[in-house]
């Protein structure tokens, strides 16, 4: 049974425009959510994280968004650029040393 | 300052042998955890150490995985036996302190082949 759902494998978007990377969970519980980017032949890095207290965090141009009533959040990254070519994990944790329940990742293609 | 290290970044093994995976944790990080990947899935949580003792294995299948993290030397990820099932890419990461995410550090990965 997936707690952490990313329903959309691949995802491609013209550099410059906006991206939008879903996610939805099951586990209330999760009060921790991650977002990393993993590039092929590397290990995830991490890229930003929200806490269930706050609705929105922003790092540059990356922001995610969490709706706690929906279950649901969402990284958005803009302007995209052809660097942000990569798989992008949505994971979730019950509290901050709790272990990490990763998604199955979204592939984004920046399209020139 | 190196990052995690993990060897082989490929190995191939056939059915019945024992797969032996390494992992060197940044320098001055004693907190390991290892994760695996399957095809087409997200990672999953196998095993968290740290020197000289196991904290969490809830993630590790119950028979021919094993794991340590000695007081010398790198972590090891041992499979014994390895069925088809196991062929998979594991991560490991590693931290300073307890910590499962902010500041744990993926290294690049063994992608275990099982003919």
């Amino acid at each position: 049974d997936q707690q952490v759902k990313q329903n959309s494998p691949s995802l491609s978007v013209q550099e410059g425009r906006i991206s939008i990377l879903n996610c939805d969970y099951t586990n209330s519980m999760f009060d921790y959510f991650l977002w990393y980017k993993k590039y092929p032949a590397e290990g995830p890095t991490f890229l930003i994280s929200i806490s269930s207290i706050k609705d929105k965090n922003e790092d540059g141009r990356f922001t995610v968004f969490l709706n706690k009533s929906a279950k649901h959040l969402s990284l958005h990254i803009v302007p995209s650029q052809p660097g942000d070519s990569a798989v992008y994990f949505c994971a979730a944790s019950e509290n901050r040393d709790d272990k990490i329940i990763f998604g199955k990742g979204t592939r984004l293609h920046i399209l020139p | 300052n190196a990052g995690v290290m993990q060897n082989p970044r490929h190995l191939v093994r056939r059915r019945g042998q024992e797969a032996r995976l390494r992992c060197s944790p940044m320098k001055g990080h004693s907190h390991v955890y290892w994760y695996r990947q399957l095809p087409e899935e997200g990672l999953k949580f196998m095993v968290y150490l740290q020197k000289e003792n196991i904290i969490d294995e809830s993630g590790m299948p119950k028979e021919r995985f094993s794991a340590e993290f000695p007081k010398e030397g790198p972590s090891i990820l041992r499979i014994q036996q390895v069925v088809r099932g196991d062929s998979a890419a594991y991560f490991c990461a590693s931290s300073p302190s307890p910590s499962w995410w902010s500041e744990q550090f993926f290294g690049p990965g063994t992608r275990l082949t099982v003919l």
